[in-house]
């Protein structure tokens, strides 16, 4: 079983600012690890899949990067609608998929 | 427009049995892949189960192995968990998601459901 890690746990950071979260396999993963936002009492809506591309109406402040077993998500300029939990999932041993245990962004 | 809503979940005894659905709509079911994921209160999500897209091949977390079984209903347009010999650590809120499609093998979660609660308690 692949397992995923996510650092931090919780990471503060002011409005404007720049957050970094990052996400490590425990095997590589080519290219084929997603990013998903989950706000309290909401579905998981995902954000990058193929390592770095965004999805589907996801804005460009948003921005993944890495191959193998480091990935990295980056939100360039964090709005106040922004602040929830970061998953990390990985679907390269599909199709037993695994999560990261998640980092939650709040605001400093 | 995608939409998936879950049902059928609720209070269920330890050792009980509980059938989850999955009413797909705004795309061509047949053709996409479907999972299961749960989250248990105040924790990660955790995946349960998939099927593939023509219903032939069936994968389940170890956690959930040999007591829970996953199907799906083309002319329904439905997707099903079947949960049996259910324990406290089974609790949480059941969500599907469906398959991107993006290549011809498993791919990310495009589409989620806003999710079913499953409570396994006396």
């Amino acid at each position: 079983e692949i397992v995923m890690t996510q650092s931090p746990a919780t990471l503060s950071v002011s409005p404007g600012e720049r957050a970094t979260l990052s996400c490590r396999g425990s095997q590589s993963l080519s290219s084929n690890l997603a990013w998903y936002q989950q706000k309290p009492g909401q579905a998981p809506r995902l954000l990058i899949y193929g390592a770095s591309t965004r999805a589907t109406g996801i804005p460009a402040r948003f921005s993944g990067s890495g191959s193998g077993t480091e990935f990295t998500l980056t939100i360039s300029s964090l709005q106040s609608e922004d602040f929830a939990v970061y998953y990390c999932q990985q679907y390269n041993n599909w199709p037993l998929y695994t999560f990261g245990q998640g980092t939650k962004l709040e605001i400093k | 427009e995608v939409q998936l809503m879950e049902s059928g979940g609720g209070l269920v005894q330890p050792g009980g049995s509980l059938r989850l659905s999955c009413a797909a709509s705004g795309f061509l079911f047949k053709n996409f892949a479907m999972s299961w994921v749960r989250q248990a209160p105040g924790k990660g999500l955790e995946w349960v189960a998939s099927i593939s897209a023509g219903g032939g091949s069936t994968y389940f977390a170890d956690s959930v192995k040999g007591r829970f079984t996953i199907s799906r209903d083309h002319l329904q347009n439905t997707l099903f968990l079947q949960l049996s010999s259910l324990r406290a650590e089974d609790t949480a809120l059941y969500y599907c998601a469906k398959d991107s499609g993006r290549s011809s093998g498993w791919n990310e979660f495009e589409h989620w459901g806003l999710g079913t609660l499953v409570t396994v308690s006396s």
